[in-house]
């Protein structure tokens, strides 16, 4: 079975611009989740999507959002981008089933640099 | 999750010793610790994870510890190999949510 995918590996932008990076989860999974990687903050939660519905929410301003296709592919966008937001986004497929934790399986991150 | 505290922050054996990561959190309602091993341009990779009604959880040379009452949990690797040097990363999860720890450097002298 593929591993999750995500588009494009490597991405590099201007202050303001905004992007979009993509993630095809494992086939038969239905929600995804999105990190954010950092070497001062780490690993965090940026949002989950499942059935098409933003689930979860991190700490993170209105500038990144998201979204869910029906076949569970999601696209994550950051707005207005700042210096700041360099960093690799990590995006995790699970089965989920009802409020469980499930298990959680990365793909290989999209690395954000801005200029 | 809240807060998740892991130590140490890098850690050096030799080949063959065993290697014992500590993490600790604070959410009552976490009932999920899973534990990742990240490589140099990769994501995590899971390597074991726990529910909250185990205690411990081994698979061949990796085993992890739950003490929900103290909120902490461990992760031993025992026979070290080269191939285990990596970043760990501890996390605790409730409502498919994953809170992670600062992460532990292994460093496996051959």
């Amino acid at each position: 079975k593929a591993g999750v995918t995500q588009t494009p590996r490597y991405l590099i932008k201007t202050r303001g611009q905004q992007v979009t990076l993509s993630c095809s989860p494992i086939s038969g999974h239905r929600s995804v989740s999105w990190y954010q990687q950092t070497p001062g903050q780490g690993l965090q939660f940026l949002f989950e999507y499942f059935s098409e519905t933003q689930r979860n929410k991190g700490n993170f301003p209105g500038r990144f959002s998201g979204r869910q296709f029906s076949n569970s592919r999601s696209e994550m966008n950051v707005s207005t981008l700042e210096l700041g937001d360099s960093a690799l986004y990590l995006c995790a497929s699970s089965l989920t089933r009802g409020d469980r934790t499930d298990t959680q399986y990365f793909g290989p991150g999209t690395r954000l640099t801005v200029l | 999750g809240e807060n998740v505290e892991q130590h140490p922050s890098t850690l050096s054996v030799q080949e063959g010793d065993s290697a014992v990561i500590k993490c600790t959190y604070s959410d009552s309602a976490s009932n999920y610790f899973p534990w990742y091993k990240q490589e140099l341009g990769k994501g995590p990779q899971l390597i074991i994870d726990i529910r909250s009604n185990v205690g411990e959880k081994k698979d061949q040379r990796i085993a992890v510890t739950l003490n929900k009452t103290a909120k902490h949990f461990s992760l031993h690797i025992t026979e070290t190999q080269p191939e285990d040097s990596a970043v760990y990363f501890c996390a605790e999860g409730a409502g498919n949510m994953l809170t992670f720890g600062g992460g532990t450097r292994l460093m496996v002298k051959p």
